[in-house]
């Protein structure tokens, strides 16, 4: 199993609509966990950081399952602008692992 | 204001040159980061540098050394470029190496390509 698997896309979802997609990590030891952006030809930028009893920034949330080892992010309300590659990222501490994931390609359609 | 900077750009040369590309922050944070996002988009950490204590990714080559003159620049200096090192290198920051303040701020990369 990777260590951090992530289906790399693309989505093709309709503006407005709702999209959700996961993040599986294999290693149960993991303490972090991130959910990145990254726009073409861009550099990654921090989206939400993951928590344990799950949170919400507007119209993303996200929440983590230690039992199946997977973080998920849900977006609402989808907007052109969100058209990005989602990328997840796990972190070990002890190990000082950081370890991102490939990326799902997000396509925002009108 | 930018957060993290980095110069080059980009940068064009050919195998067996030494380059190096630089890296800044002034977001007053005490860890930087040094990856690789290769031509599939994976992103790979090489190297973190937390006060004067050098990680380092067991997998790059030790041709790769990071250089530190001070907290708030990590510098990435190359030898003997091959064409497997063409990628975008993205050097990033953080307050912390651990715990919940880690979020990592990333420069807009170098774009490197070995002729």
């Amino acid at each position: 199993r990777k260590e951090v698997e992530q289906d790399p896309g693309p989505f093709n979802v309709p503006e407005g609509a709702t999209v959700a997609f996961n993040c599986t990590y294999s290693n149960s030891a993991s303490q972090s966990f991130f959910w990145y952006r990254q726009d073409c030809r861009k550099e990654p930028k921090l989206l939400m950081s993951v928590y344990s009893s799950g949170n919400e920034d507007g119209r993303f949330t996200a929440q983590l399952n230690r039992a199946s080892q997977y973080i998920s992010l849900l977006i609402r309300d989808s907007k052109l602008s969100d058209s990005a590659t989602y990328l997840c990222v796990v972190r070990d501490w002890r190990d000082d692992k950081i370890i991102f994931g490939k990326g799902t390609r997000l396509h925002i359609l009108p | 204001d930018t957060a993290v900077s980095q110069t080059p750009k980009y940068l064009v040369t050919q195998m067996g040159n030494d380059k190096s590309i630089k890296c800044e922050q002034n977001l007053g944070h005490d860890t930087m980061y040094w990856y690789k996002q290769d031509s599939k988009k994976f992103l790979k950490i090489m190297f973190s540098y937390n006060n004067k204590e050098l990680i380092i990714n067991e997998t790059v080559p030790n041709r790769f050394s990071p250089k530190s003159p001070d907290k708030a620049h990590l510098n990435l200096h190359i030898n003997s470029l091959e064409l497997g090192d063409s990628a975008v290198y993205f050097c990033a920051s953080s307050q912390d190496l651990a715990g919940p303040s880690y979020e990592q701020y990333f420069g807009p990369g170098t774009r490197l390509t070995v002729t």
